[in-house]
């Protein structure tokens, strides 16, 4: 199993222009969601999805949409990219269900730098 | 509110003491309260977990205890190593929807 997989792993981004941050998981773990690390700010949560087609708003939401079509794929993306963005993004998925809360497996991470 | 708060902020020991984390949290929902480790350029990996209903709870030199009336638990690791050094995070889950909120980490640094 490859786990949780996230691409790109690094990327440079014009501020206003919008990319797609992929995530992928063969785990078959409904549940999944998005951080954003920043340095002295921990992980913060920008949203969440308890399974395909529902989908919900984490601690930083702003700025960012996700959709969740199928169990295994749950892309981020920014629609006008800001300096503020500027942080490295986490995808994670767990197989938790509404009853109990389970571990989180990370992907590897991805490095977005907005100029 | 959906608080976690770590404390300290940076630890250094000496190889072979014991490190201390301390964490609280807001939310008396909270019933799911697990630890990372992240080493530098790294993902987060979980070293040890521990639910509401229990009261502490060990995996060879680490342990998590947890006092529910005081919303805050621990960290333990025994016999600190070097390879320990890393960003250790604790989180609460939130309510009773899956989420997990993260404290802002904990450098720990063994000095050999």
């Amino acid at each position: 199993n490859a786990g949780v997989t996230q691409t790109p792993k690094f990327q440079v981004l014009k501020t206003g222009q919008s990319m797609t941050l992929q995530c992928a998981q063969d785990m078959n773990h409904e549940y999944m969601s998005w951080y954003r690390q920043d340095p002295g700010m921990g992980l913060r949560l920008i949203h969440y999805s308890v399974g395909a087609g529902i989908t919900d708003q984490g601690e930083v939401p702003n700025g960012y949409n996700v959709s969740r079509s199928t169990t295994e794929d749950f892309p981020l993306r920014l629609l006008s990219a800001a300096p503020s963005q500027t942080s490295v993004y986490f995808c994670a998925s767990s197989y938790s269900t509404t009853m109990n809360t389970g571990e989180l497996f990370f992907g590897e991470g991805s490095r977005l730098t907005v100029l | 509110g959906e608080n976690v708060e770590q404390h300290p902020s940076t630890l250094s020991v000496q190889e072979g003491d014991s490190a201390v984390i301390k964490c609280t949290y807001s939310d008396s929902a909270s019933n799911y309260f697990p630890w990372y480790k992240q080493e530098l350029g790294k993902r987060p990996q979980l070293i040890i977990d521990i639910r509401s209903n229990v009261g502490e709870k060990k995996d060879q030199r680490i342990a998590v205890t947890l006092n529910k009336t005081a919303k805050h638990f621990s960290l333990h690791i025994t016999e600190t190593q070097p390879e320990d050094s890393a960003v250790y995070f604790c989180a609460a889950s939130i309510g009773g929807n899956n989420r997990l909120a993260f404290g802002k980490g904990n450098q720990v640094v063994v000095i050999p």
